[in-house]
């Protein structure tokens, strides 16, 4: 079946330092893959996505490229800031709208000054 | 983009009262909505979807007398957490996606419940 495999954390980083996220996934066909970001108290918010391989998603200084050969959907940010610290879910699509999203167990980053 | 609104953002109930939850799709009809529980510090849990006209369909272990889906539009969709208990406190969250979007669109979460059964 479907799954959605990530880093788990928490993740500890200082202010300016590098970010990664590492997301993995089994699926069947070519699914679409996401990363949502949690803030505390708050629902899921989309952060990026990528529908077909080889397609990079970026917001807000967040990137992640969609690797069918390594079936791999890392997220990264060269420079993380205190306002970053959240939840991040990596999660992916089988292309149906009457489908939940499969989601990974979640990162949980924490930025300090 | 689309939005998903859920009502109210927190509860607090006393314990053996009921509880509704309503979820709503403002700009978009949503056929299909999801329901998610998500304990502290921990990933989402679903526990049943959604179906505008008909029966929601419960995952497994999920007690379907016990969190009673309505799906009565196709803008609105309620959980209602019945005779609850201080384990059902928890932060329930509900998403749907837009059909009308296409195939590999994303999913669109409401702000999400905190309920406190005391």
């Amino acid at each position: 079946g479907n799954s959605v495999t990530q880093m788990e954390g928490p993740v500890t980083l200082s202010e300016e330092a590098f970010l990664t996220i590492n997301c993995t996934y089994t699926a069947t066909g070519y699914p679409s893959l996401f990363w949502y970001v949690q803030y505390p108290g708050e629902g899921l918010q989309l952060l990026l996505k990528a529908t077909k391989a080889d397609d990079k998603g970026s917001n807000k200084g967040f990137e992640a490229t969609y690797r069918k050969e390594t079936t791999s959907f890392h997220l990264e940010k060269g420079s993380v800031q205190v306002s970053d610290s959240a939840v991040y879910f990596c999660a992916l699509t089988r292309n149906s709208g009457n489908t939940p999203l499969v989601f990974g167990k979640g990162t949980r980053l924490s930025v300090i000054a | 983009g689309a939005v998903v609104s859920q009502h109210p953002s927190w509860v607090i109930c006393k314990s053996g009262t009921s509880v509704k939850i309503e979820c709503r799709s403002l700009d978009f009809q949503a056929t299909t909505m999801f329901w998610y529980r998500q304990f502290p510090k921990q990933s989402l849990m679903l526990m049943a979807t959604s179906n505008e006209g008909s029966k929601a369909t419960y995952e497994q272990g999920v007690e379907k007398d016990k969190f009673l889906i309505n799906h009565a539009s196709l803008t609105l969709s309620t959980l209602t957490v019945t005779s609850a208990h201080p384990e059902d406190s928890s932060f329930y969250i509900c998403s749907a996606r837009d059909p009308s979007a296409g195939m590999n669109t994303e999913a669109f979460f409401g702000q999400g419940t905190r309920l406190t059964v005391v």
